[in-house]
C-alpha cells in the first residue's frame, strides 16, 4: 500500500523567503506525481504534474523535482507572497488512483 | 482550463435522512470520476471510482450500500449518502479525468454536516 508523507506539517515564513516543501512516498512504482494547492474549505487546484520519467517541472515561481528511485519530491516556491498561504498537497498516481499526503500548511507573513 | 463543479457546496441534514451530491464536468467529457472524503487536517481518502455507464468500484472499507454512486452520463456523477449519521459529516470532493489525460480536475467540494 502506498504511503505518502509530507514534512513539515506546517510552515510559517516572512514574505519574500523561499519555501521548500517535502514529499516522500514508499512505493516507487508510480506513473506521476502531482502537487496541489488547497485553500481553507475549498477544493484542489493542480499546480504541477511530473511524469515518472521526468526529473522536474517549473511554472512561474514554482519548481518541483522528482527522484523516483528514492521516493522523494520537493516543491520550491520562490519569493513567497501572502497569497501563497494555503495547504499544499502532493499525490502520487499508482495503477489507477491518487494517493495523497496530509499536506503542508503554509503561512506567509506580510 | 477544465472545470468541475459540485452541488451543493454545503448541506446540513438530520440523522437518518439521505443526501445527494452532484459532480459535473462543465467543459469536457469525463470518462472516469472519483469521489474522496477529507477529514479536518487529514489527507483526501479515495472512496470510489466511477466510470460512465458501469458500476462504481469502491475502496476497501467503504460501504457501497451507504454511499451510492451513479455515473449516468459523461458529465455527471452523483454520490448519495443514505441514512446519514453524524460520523458521515465530512468534506466530500469529486474529481474527473478527461479523455487521454493524466490530470485529475477537482471540484470545489461539499461540506456535509449531519445533526
Amino acid at each position: 500500500k502506498q504511503e505518502v508523507t509530507q514534512i513539515p506539517a506546517a510552515l510559517s515564513v516572512p514574505e519574500g523567503e523561499n519555501l521548500v516543501l517535502n514529499c516522500s512516498f514508499t512505493d516507487s512504482a508510480i506513473y506521476n506525481l502531482q502537487w496541489f494547492r488547497q485553500d481553507p474549505g475549498k477544493g484542489l487546484t493542480s499546480l504541477l504534474l511530473i511524469q515518472s520519467s521526468q526529473r522536474e517541472q517549473t511554472s512561474g515561481r514554482l519548481n518541483a523535482s522528482l527522484d523516483k528511485s528514492s521516493g522523494r519530491s520537493t516543491l520550491y516556491i520562490a519569493a513567497s507572497q501572502p497569497g501563497d498561504s494555503a495547504t499544499y498537497l502532493c499525490a502520487v498516481k499508482g495503477d489507477y488512483k491518487l494517493s495523497f499526503g496530509a499536506g503542508t500548511t503554509v503561512t506567509v507573513r506580510a | 482550463g477544465a472545470v468541475v463543479s459540485q452541488h451543493p457546496s454545503r448541506v446540513i441534514c438530520k440523522s437518518g435522512t439521505s443526501v445527494k451530491i452532484e459532480c459535473r464536468s462543465l467543459d469536457f467529457q469525463a470518462t472516469t470520476m472519483f469521489w474522496y472524503r477529507q477529514f479536518p487536517k487529514q489527507s483526501l481518502m479515495l472512496m470510489a471510482t466511477s466510470n460512465e455507464g458501469s458500476k462504481a468500484t469502491y475502496e476497501q472499507g467503504v460501504e457501497k450500500d451507504k454511499f451510492l454512486i451513479n455515473h449516468a452520463s459523461l458529465t455527471l456523477s452523483t454520490l448519495t449518502v443514505t441514512s446519514a449519521h453524524p460520523e458521515d459529516s465530512s468534506f466530500y470532493i469529486c474529481s474527473a479525468n478527461g479523455v487521454r489525460t493524466d490530470t485529475q480536475y477537482f471540484g470545489p467540494g461539499t461540506r456535509l454536516t449531519v445533526l
